[in-house]
């Protein structure tokens, strides 16, 4: 069946740090994918989203791109703050419903 | 401009009580979801629904029912409850898209903190 890997966390960072959360997937046929971030005590709000192979998702100055070939959805951030420290969660999303990888949680300090 | 708006916000219950989750959304969503969400677990889905009318199994529906009589509520029911339904529970909706909502994100509730002892 459809799964998501991602790396494990905690991943901590200082401030103005190149962040990169690895997101791989396993699908049958052509899935959309998604990152979702997650702040403390909050559900879940969509970050990024890219629907089919060299779709580039942006947004918040984070980016990543629909890898097929890797069967691959790696988030970057060229510099993160304080107020990215949150969990985030790699997606994918096949027939309507969404499958999640584990999150990966992001601490960054000042 | 509520969203997904799920009550509950904490909960504690006896082993054995009963209760329901409850889960409404404003923006005319088809398609419905509870996850729940345990630590260094991701979620997992544990009902969904098409429309009104129509629900289906998860990943993991043990010890659950949902009923979705309304476009707009989708509650969801734990019967008896177990120490292993202590978790938080995400309620979720999305618009059908394209490729049979496929492409289509999730809008999340802020969750319901459940546990049982």
């Amino acid at each position: 069946g459809d799964s998501v890997t991602q790396m494990e966390g905690p991943v901590t960072l200082s401030e103005e740090a190149f962040l990169t959360i690895n997101c791989t997937y396993t699908a049958t046929g052509y899935p959309s994918l998604f990152w979702y971030v997650q702040y403390p005590g909050e559900g879940l709000q969509l970050l990024l989203k890219a629907t089919k192979a060299d779709d580039k998702g942006s947004n918040k100055g984070f980016e990543a791109t629909y890898r097929k070939e890797t069967t691959s959805f790696h988030l970057e951030k060229g510099s993160v703050q304080v107020s990215d420290s949150a969990v985030y969660f790699c997606a994918l999303s096949g027939w309507g419903k969404l499958q999640f990888g584990a999150g990966t949680q992001v601490v960054v300090t000042p | 401009n509520a969203g997904v708006t799920q009550t509950p916000k904490f909960r504690i219950l006896k082993i054995g009580q009963s209760m329901t989750l409850q889960c409404t959304q404003d923006m005319n969503h088809n398609y419905m979801y509870w996850y729940r969400q345990d630590p260094g677990m991701g979620l997992k889905l544990i009902y969904y629904s098409v429309g009104a009318g129509i629900t289906d199994k998860g990943e993991v529906p043990n010890g659950y029912n949902v009923s979705r009589s309304t476009t707009e509520d989708f509650p969801l029911r734990l019967e008896l409850a177990a120490p292993s339904q202590t978790s938080v529970y995400f309620c979720a909706s999305s618009s059908p898209g394209t490729s049979h909502g496929s492409n289509q994100p999730q809008h999340f509730g802020d969750g319901t903190r459940l546990s049982i002892l």
